[in-house]
């Protein structure tokens, strides 16, 4: 069966630290992967996606980047972090872009201090 | 652009109740609409998917509903329990991207 793993579940970094976060899924091939970003009492902000190795597209210019570096693999990076970079950040995968079910992880809570 | 509304941003309910969750949107070309489940602090729980061909789709005491030409699908929730306390959201697929909608959060009190 497919698992995602998140880590870590919680991080506290200061102002202007750099950022990684790492999101794997097992169990399957080819996934597209997603980064989502939940800010306190809002929505889901989609970050990145990825539908390939190396292919990444940016939905919302901001402090962060993505790659994807391995099949099963996308990380998060921020070089410095800033305070409106705090939130809950959200890894997400599925196989197809049609008629295919998507999964989370448990999420990184990230507070920027 | 798509927009996608969910109403209302809370509800409250006693244990025992039916109970429907609504997800609006704009754009009618969709690939298929999925409703999640969202404990504190925790990720996100898939409940249902409804391929954009379907209609409805049922898994235990939920039912969601599709209607593309008027914007709408439904979340229907029978014989609430406290358990079904959390927040629930609705995500619409589209282009390969999921957009979602503020959610629902759901008490249910015993």
């Amino acid at each position: 069966s497919q698992t995602i793993h998140q880590w870590p579940a919680t991080l506290v970094q200061p102002v202007g630290s750099p950022l990684s976060l790492e999101c794997t899924v097992e169990g399957t091939s080819n996934p597209n992967l997603y980064w989502y970003r939940q800010a306190a009492g809002r929505g889901l902000q989609l970050l990145f996606y990825s539908v390939g190795i190396g292919q990444i597209s940016s939905e919302v210019p901001q402090n962060l980047s993505a790659s994807r570096p391995q099949d099963r693999q996308f990380i998060l990076s921020s070089k410095k972090l800033l305070l409106s970079d705090s939130g809950f950040y959200l890894c997400a995968w599925r196989t197809g872009l049609v008629n295919t079910e998507a999964f989370f992880g448990q999420g990184t809570r990230l507070t920027v201090v | 652009k798509q927009e996608v509304t969910q109403i209302p941003a809370a509800l409250s309910v006693p244990e025992g109740e039916n109970l429907v969750l609504n997800c609006s949107f704009t754009d009618s070309a969709i690939y298929n609409l999925q409703w999640f489940r969202q404990d504190p602090g925790k990720g996100l729980t898939s409940l249902l998917l409804i391929q954009s061909s379907q209609r409805e789709q049922t898994s235990g005491r939920l039912n969601a509903s599709l209607d593309k030409s008027s914007g709408r699908s439904t979340l229907y929730i029978a014989a609430s329990q406290p358990g079904d306390s959390a927040t629930y959201l609705c995500a619409l697929s589209n282009t390969g991207k999921l957009i979602f909608g503020q959610g629902t959060t759901l008490q249910v009190k015993p």
